[in-house]
């Protein structure tokens, strides 16, 4: 138990179908971050989110939607997904702030396996 | 972003020790070293983290090379439990300070821990 917990787990969808990713960290942190993780690929940053706000966009395509409703919360809105979008969606979130010395360690939930038909 | 280069693959016994080595020869000087490792169906978890002295804790050691170009994960007495993706990474900073420091992942080093 790493305190960030993803649901759901797994998700097999549509490609004209509409789903949520959802992530919640129990860490009392400020920052939260989306990752995709594609078979034989590294892991990729795709939004941060700090104190709410949106601080990056990694050129990802407008069929996701992120969401932070708050520092605990974080959503992952899929619309209009392609094949291969197929991936295993990691959320991180950390401790932002603390000066040079702070090491922002990131903590990560399990993932959701999400798979596109 | 400065980068790191890992070997692909590692392969060790159990309860022997691991030194598994990452090069950065670009790293600037205020670029922390981490190290993250993601076990089989996990998410990536923390390992250790430096920026020049060698480093201990439960987990593992890092050793930091003088010039910081390169430096060594050791786990002392590896277990199968160990089995997992060891990645190195040189934390990011953006501008302004505002330090929620972004890690870029590389392909990392599978760690295989035979019985």
């Amino acid at each position: 138990e790493t305190g960030v917990t993803q649901t759901p787990r797994h998700l097999v969808m549509g490609m004209t179908n509409k789903k949520s990713l959802k992530c919640e960290q129990h860490l009392g942190h400020n920052a939260m971050y989306w990752y995709k993780q594609s078979a034989k690929k590294p892991l990729e940053l795709m939004f941060v989110y700090n104190f709410k706000e949106q601080t990056e966009n990694n050129s990802v395509p407008s069929r996701f939607s992120p969401e932070c409703p708050n520092s605990s919360h974080l959503f992952l809105h899929l619309h209009t997904l392609q094949p291969e979008d197929s991936a295993l969606y990691l959320c991180a979130s950390s401790q932002a702030g603390g000066g040079l010395s702070s090491y922002n360690e990131q903590f990560f939930g399990p993932g959701t396996r999400l798979t596109v038909l | 972003d400065a980068k790191t280069t890992q070997p692909n693959s590692m392969e060790s016994n159990e309860e022997e020790p691991v030194h598994l080595p990452c090069n950065h020869s670009t790293i600037s000087g205020t670029d922390y070293i981490h190290w993250y490792r993601q076990l089989p169906s996990q998410g990536p978890e923390y390992v250790i983290h430096g920026l020049t002295s060698n480093v201990n804790n439960r987990m593992a050691s890092l050793a930091i090379a003088e010039d910081r170009k390169s430096s060594t994960l050791i786990l002392h007495r590896a277990t199968l439990r160990d089995a997992a993706v060891y990645y190195c990474i040189l934390r990011d900073r953006p501008p302004g300070g505002t330090s929620y420091g972004k890690l870029t992942f590389g392909q990392g080093t599978i760690l295989t821990v035979h019985p």
